[in-house]
């Protein structure tokens, strides 16, 4: 069965860090690139970080750009985010999801069940 | 910044058929997706490429993009169908390359 399943979520306080991990089974995941996908309590679905397959090409968005560092180790199927300087706009359910194989703008076609970060003091 | 618009709501009666837009000034030349989202559930793709449907999504749901709109479709609608769509596009139009979301659209079957 091909899956993702999150983990790392859990309260920090504000200024703090937290690394989540997204690990992948069922498909071969280095063939894939893949995404965060982040949603605030009662809000809408925002895009976080992409990276190739390789790891040659990384685009953060402009909310999370010089504080998260998206990462990913292909021998043992895991995806990773590195959370730094968090505050309480980042609090939210955090996605991995597969991306393309061959093309950026693949669309996301396999999500994990998410993982909740709460920033809170 | 990319800003893609969708309606916050559509309502419609069961077995009739609901159109969600998603507009932009040129999206008609962007990749379109589409995610059906149920509450408390992740996200999952329903329409992918404009037009394509991945296995396992009934053959009710269908999308077109062309000018300023991008559409998803459900014909014949059920109450299993209620949920919040949003579409999606990769913006590469700017130096830092990344994808949009929607605000997403709730839909509601009365």
């Amino acid at each position: 069965e091909v899956q993702l399943v999150e983990s790392g979520g859990g309260l920090v306080q504000p200024g703090g860090s937290l690394r989540l991990s997204c690990a992948a089974s069922g498909f071969i995941f280095s063939n894939y690139h893949m995404n965060w996908v982040r949603q605030a309590p009662g809000k809408g679905l925002e895009w976080v970080s992409y990276i190739t397959s390789g790891s040659s090409s990384i685009f953060y968005a402009d909310s999370v750009r010089g504080r998260f560092i998206i990462s990913r180790d292909n021998a043992k199927n895991s995806l990773h985010l590195q959370m730094n300087s968090l505050t309480d706009e980042d609090t939210a359910v955090y996605y991995c999801a597969r991306g393309g194989r061959d093309h950026a703008e693949g669309a996301f076609d396999i999500w994990g069940q998410g993982t909740m970060v709460t920033v809170s003091s | 910044s990319y800003v893609l618009t969708q309606p916050p709501s559509v309502s419609v009666a069961p077995g009739k058929t609901a159109r969600i837009s998603c507009g932009e000034t040129n999206i008609g030349s962007k990749v379109v997706h589409w995610y059906q989202q149920k509450p408390g559930q992740a996200p999952v793709l329903v329409i992918y490429y404009d037009t394509d449907r991945p296995s396992g999504i009934p053959e009710r749901f269908s999308g077109s993009n062309s000018g300023k709109t991008a559409s998803l479709t459900i014909s014949r609608v059920e109450a299993g169908d209620e949920a919040d769509y949003y579409c999606q596009v990769w913006d590469s139009s700017r130096d830092h390359l990344h994808w949009v979301f929607g605000g997403g659209t709730k839909l509601t079957v009365l």
